[in-house]
């Protein structure tokens, strides 16, 4: 069975700095996708980055950056100088390579970014 | 481009009544999908389209959940008769497949929070 797990419910940090989201994943499949979404208060779901299972090189966009860990199971997201603008739900998730195979949701990370 | 467009953002009923949703995906998107998100969780998915057909219905609550798509573009959502526990946000997300199985990135839209009383 597949399954993500985000452990840190909520994360409150001061604007400016750093702050690290937690995802650990469990699958079967050697073909699977990785995701990030970020939820603000408005509600809808932001596609933020789409990471394939066979490429574990790390990626930075902007102040944005993900480490993609196989070894650990495990897929990061790394926010540097938080803004308050980067409050909000962040959502992990995991999709297998077969046809059939839904995208499977973390339970997310609430962040709090104060100023 | 316009994203995913959902109405109503917000329904209050009571149980048992009856209560319906509306999604219009990115324009040329054929794969729709409805997910339902408790507070707290993540969403989860409750069935997928491909164009007007159904790809995957396994989680829909199908005594009381039904969809369609019956043009192959718009969808809606209806719920009857309503419980306590389908107070949620309900999502709507379209993909266009980029290449090959699974690596189509779904897009959302605001999503529908419906109270039931």
């Amino acid at each position: 069975a597949q399954k993500v797990t985000q452990a840190q419910t909520e994360i409150s940090v001061v604007e400016k700095e750093d702050v690290t989201l937690d995802c650990v994943y469990e699958t079967r499949d050697t073909t699977y996708y990785l995701f990030w979404y970020k939820q603000p208060p408005s509600g809808e779901l932001v596609f933020l980055i789409r990471r394939n299972s066979f490429d574990e090189q790390n990626e930075i966009s902007g102040r944005y950056s993900w480490n993609f860990q196989k070894s650990t199971s495990s897929f990061n997201f790394t926010i540097t100088a938080s803004q308050v603008v980067d409050s909000a739900v962040y959502f992990c998730a995991l999709r297998g390579g077969n046809r059939d195979d839904k995208i499977i949701f973390g339970k997310g990370t609430r962040l709090h970014i104060l100023p | 481009e316009a994203g995913v467009a959902q109405s109503p953002r917000y329904k209050i009923i009571e149980k048992r009544q009856s209560v319906a949703f509306w999604c219009n995906p990115i324009s040329g998107h054929a794969t729709l999908y409805w997910y339902q998100q408790i507070l707290g969780q993540g969403p989860k998915l409750l069935i997928q389209f491909q164009n007007n057909g159904v790809v995957d219905d396994s989680q829909l609550p199908k005594d009381r959940f039904s969809a369609e798509r019956l043009k192959g573009v718009d969808s809606t959502l209806k719920i009857q008769p309503a419980k306590l526990e389908d107070s949620a946000v309900y999502l709507c997300a379209s993909s266009s497949p980029d290449t090959g199985v699974g690596t189509d990135t779904q897009y959302f839209g605001p999503g529908t929070r419906l109270t039931v009383l």
